[in-house]
């Protein structure tokens, strides 16, 4: 069965640091993975996602990801961290022997401060 | 930009009652999913629809939860009859195609509150 674990339940970042959002996986094919954030009381909206090839995916709002498969992970990362993106991550993995479900991580939510 | 749309987007009803919860999908989006998230977790798949047919409904508590999508656009959750653990968001998406690769498109979802 494929999961997603997001070890840390809030981050917090004063504005203009970097940022890391974690997250590890498990399939037992090979994964598409996704990132989506949350404002409160709204849908999700997409980041990025990794489905082949450079192992540094760029997404929307400056945010990027790495796929590392030997460690399992794809972690979401920001070079510079604004108070706007203060809201809830949620990372996704859908295994490409487990049909077309896409399975999410519990969220982690994530505080930038002045 | 083209956008998933819900109706309504807050609920309030009493156990035992009947709701039900619609959504439009992005134009030309042939899969559609409903979704449950509960405070504090991610979303949990209810049902997928491929066209107007069911591909996944594992995770459907069929004996009180039902899903069409007659014409294979919009569709409609219903909850008959609701249960107090049923309070949660129920989230719509909709994706191009059923290849696995695509991105899914939320809607602003509907908050159910069951008292």
């Amino acid at each position: 069965a494929q999961s997603v674990a997001q070890p840390e339940d809030q981050v917090n970042v004063a504005e203009g640091n970097p940022l890391t959002v974690k997250c590890t996986y498990s399939v037992s094919g090979n994964p598409y993975l996704f990132w989506y954030v949350q404002y409160p009381n709204r849908g999700l909206q997409f980041l990025l996602k990794y489905i082949t090839g450079d192992n540094l995916v760029k997404g929307s709002y400056g945010f990027e990801a790495e796929f590392n498969k030997s460690q399992t992970s794809f972690h979401l990362k920001k070079p510079s961290a604004l108070v706007s993106d203060s809201a809830l991550y949620f990372c996704a993995v859908r295994d490409l022997r487990g049909g077309n479900k896409l399975t999410f991580g519990t969220g982690t939510q994530l505080k930038v401060e002045l | 930009e083209a956008e998933v749309a819900q109706s309504p987007r807050y609920k309030i009803t009493e156990k035992s009652q009947a709701v039900a919860f619609w959504c439009d999908p992005i134009s030309g989006h042939a899969t559609l999913y409903w979704y449950r998230q509960i405070l504090g977790q991610g979303p949990e798949l209810l049902v997928q629809f491929q066209d107007e047919s069911v591909v996944d409904d594992s995770q459907l508590p069929k004996d009180r939860f039902s899903a069409e999508r007659l014409k294979g656009v919009d569709s409609t959750l219903k909850i008959q009859p609701a249960e107090l653990g049923d309070s949660a968001m129920y989230l719509c998406a909709s994706s191009q195609g059923r290849e696995g690769r695509n991105e899914q498109f939320f809607g602003p979802g509907t908050r159910l509150t069951v008292l």
